[in-house]
């Protein structure tokens, strides 16, 4: 079945410093997500990627998918202590008319210590 | 609140009791999903709906879980003979088709099995 992974597992910076977390697929996927928890939270949405290559950026956070469509990064420039929660990217399949499945496949999420 | 409500929040319960979770999902939504999220672990894919229709159930469902959604709008996710290797958050999300793809997850409804 489809396999989603991520790395690192853990990742400790100072304030400050930069951040990227990886995500890669056992197979080509239709789009991908990526969310934020926060300690005792839930899962927060934050992009969805589609297309093969593509960046998009969010203030401090650039997110690209691979040209495979099979991996992608999430990459925080200078941290600051509300980035701290856990990164979970998801993809999800298509069938061949387009139409994305409903299942997202999560990896197993980076978790993010800023210390100040 | 007009977002994704799960009751209840914590159930904690003896091995072999039956649990029933709810889920309510935003109004508009015509997607429903429920995932397992143990510590350290994503978010796993249990089920989901497309209105009442159940449209996939992963294989790793053993037959004591079973979810409904009758009229295409809450949902309830049923856990029966639970296991202590139940214990975990259950995590109902809902979404638009047309839209982004974007979930909404509820609070949880984190279950303990003694």
């Amino acid at each position: 079945g489809q396999q989603v992974m991520q790395i690192p597992q853990y990742q400790h910076v100072q304030e400050g410093e930069d951040f990227t977390t990886y995500c890669n697929s056992s197979t080509t996927l239709s789009n991908i997500q990526w969310y934020k928890q926060r300690p005792g939270g839930h899962p927060v949405f934050l992009i969805q990627l589609v297309k093969s290559g593509e960046v998009k950026k969010q203030k401090r956070l650039t997110f690209q998918f691979g040209e495979a469509k099979k991996n992608s990064s999430l990459h925080i420039t200078a941290t600051q202590t509300t980035d701290v929660g856990t990164y979970f990217c998801a993809g999800s399949l298509s069938n061949a008319g387009g139409t994305s499945y409903g299942k997202l496949t999560f990896g197993q999420g980076t978790i993010l210590t800023v210390h100040p | 609140d007009t977002g994704v409500s799960q009751d209840p929040r914590h159930k904690i319960t003896k091995r072999g009791q039956n649990v029933t979770f709810r889920c309510d999902p935003i109004s508009e939504h015509n997607r429903l999903y429920w995932y397992r999220q143990t510590l350290g672990q994503g978010p796993e894919f249990l089920t989901y709906f497309q209105n009442e229709a159940q449209l996939e159930k992963s294989r790793l469902l053993s037959d004591r879980f079973s979810a409904e959604r009758p009229k295409g709008s809450f949902s309830t996710l049923e856990i029966q003979r639970t296991e202590q290797g139940d214990s975990a958050m259950y995590l109902c999300a809902s979404s638009l088709i047309s839209n982004t793809g974007e979930l909404f997850f509820g609070e949880g409804s984190r279950l303990t099995v003694l």
